[in-house]
């Protein structure tokens, strides 16, 4: 079946650590993206990636980093330098149109808590 | 620039009576709409679109939204709730012609909530 795996699904991480979390999809989109979530606050872009080797940030992308290498995959590192990382963290991917705008396809997310 | 407001954070209906979901938007051009649906800890899955094609959509599971681009709102609605509707829904908006989804404005959601 096609679609996006994010792991962990659960992930608790110390103050001053960072951690990564895994986004593969194998829908064959070119386009993925991080989105943050909180309660009350709807969904939030943290970086999105159009192509292999590119990625641009979104809204709230200080603290966070990722890396494009290959096409399916998009994983997001969150460093220590964000303040308050415990969050729900959803990753989508999207397939690229010339023309209008497509759906975004998204994983079941990961719940990361700092401890 | 673009914005979406969901005008109900929550709403609790009876099981077999008709569902309303509210969303008005703001978009500098002709926008796209969506309806995405959320069950807890799970991601986003999509209900149905709008991208200017004809003005009421249907989506999955019983639920159509009609675009009212007079009163700039895009309602969800469904006739008869099922306790499997409970959930949380997002409307999401975007202006047209980017070629990608990295410029959907989320609405804040508005939790559904079924009862017997």
């Amino acid at each position: 079946d096609g679609g996006i795996t994010q792991s962990p699904k659960y992930l608790f991480r110390k103050e001053g650590q960072n951690v990564t979390l895994s986004c593969e999809q194998n829908l064959n989109h070119d386009a993925m993206y991080w989105y943050r979530q909180d309660p009350g606050q709807g969904l939030r872009l943290i970086y999105y990636s159009q192509i292999v080797n590119d990625f641009q940030k979104g809204d709230i992308a200080e603290g966070y980093s990722v890396s494009r290498e290959k096409k399916e995959s998009f994983p997001l590192t969150v460093t220590s330098a964000q303040k308050n990382p415990t969050a729900f963290y959803l990753c989508a991917s999207s397939s690229r149109q010339k023309t209008g705008n497509t759906e975004a396809f998204f994983g079941q997310g990961t719940r990361l808590t700092v401890v | 620039a673009q914005s979406v407001t969901q005008l109900d954070s929550h709403v609790s209906v009876s099981e077999g009576t008709p569902v309303l979901l509210r969303c008005n938007y703001s978009s500098s051009y002709s926008p796209s709409l969506f309806w995405y649906v959320q069950h807890p800890n799970k991601g986003l899955q999509l209900l149905l679109k709008y991208t200017s094609a004809a003005t009421l959509v249907k989506g999955i599971n019983g639920f159509e939204a009609e675009f009212k681009k007079s009163e700039t709102s895009f309602h969800l609605t469904k006739p008869s709730a099922h306790m499997s509707d409970a959930a949380e829904y997002f409307c999401v908006v975007s202006d047209r012609d980017t070629g990608t989804a990295s410029k959907l404005t989320f609405g804040t959601g508005t939790r559904l909530q079924v009862t017997l």
